[in-house]
């Protein structure tokens, strides 16, 4: 079965830092892994997916994740955080056989001026 | 375009009462998904549909919780006898294609259920 686990559940950095969230993930087969984002009173929507390309993932607002099969991780980064980035970040596994998500906890980021 | 449409965004029930929730989905996606998200479980998978077939229903908590699927289109989530412990955001996702093509899901705004 897959899972996924976010090591942490609250991270909080100073504006023009960087940004690392982390996840692990646990899967039979070469796993399709996402990050979605969720602001307050927002829909959920995807910041990047990995399908097995390319190992360096580039998603929009300037986030990226490397998969890295040797620590079965998949951690987000950003070089610089920005206010609008605080949010609830999902690191997020797909079934193979039907494709529903299968979703971490959550990260919930902080953001300081 | 048009997103992912729910209604309604919020309901609000007395235990005991049946609810009905619906979603659109971006038209011309094939498949389309709910989910539950409450503080104490987080995001969880309740029902897959591919077309008006519902291959996953592994998710459903109980045989209070059925859904179905119009034209391909529509879908309604329907909740008999509510609980207290219904209370939570539901929402709705599709894709296109089926699940065998990685594609991202787009989700809904989700209603929000609270069952007194």
């Amino acid at each position: 079965a897959q899972s996924v686990t976010q090591l942490d559940s609250h991270v909080s950095v100073s504006e023009g830092t960087p940004v690392l969230l982390r996840c692990n993930y646990s899967s039979s087969y070469s796993p399709s892994l996402f990050w979605y984002v969720q602001h307050p009173n927002k829909g959920l929507q995807l910041l990047l997916k990995y399908t097995s390309a390319a190992t360096l993932v580039k998603g929009i607002n300037g986030f990226e994740a490397e998969f890295k099969k040797s620590e079965t991780s998949f951690h987000l980064t950003k070089p610089s955080a920005h206010m609008s980035d605080a949010a609830e970040y999902f690191c997020v596994v797909t079934s193979s056989n039907t494709g529903k998500l299968i979703f971490g906890q959550g990260t919930t980021l902080q953001v300081k001026p | 375009g048009a997103g992912v449409s729910q209604s309604p965004s919020n309901k609000v029930t007395e235990k005991g009462k049946d609810v009905e929730l619906r979603c659109d989905p971006i038209s011309g996606h094939t498949a389309l998904y709910w989910y539950r998200q409450s503080l104490g479980q987080g995001l969880e998978f309740l029902i897959y549909f591919q077309g008006n077939s519902a291959p996953d229903k592994s998710g459903l908590p109980s045989d209070r919780f059925s859904a179905e699927r119009t034209g391909g289109s529509v879908s309604t989530l329907t909740i008999q006898r509510t609980q207290q412990e219904d209370s939570a955001v539901y929402l709705c996702a599709s894709s296109p294609g089926d699940f065998r093509e990685v594609n991202e899901q787009f989700f809904g705004p989700g209603t929000r259920l609270t069952v007194l």
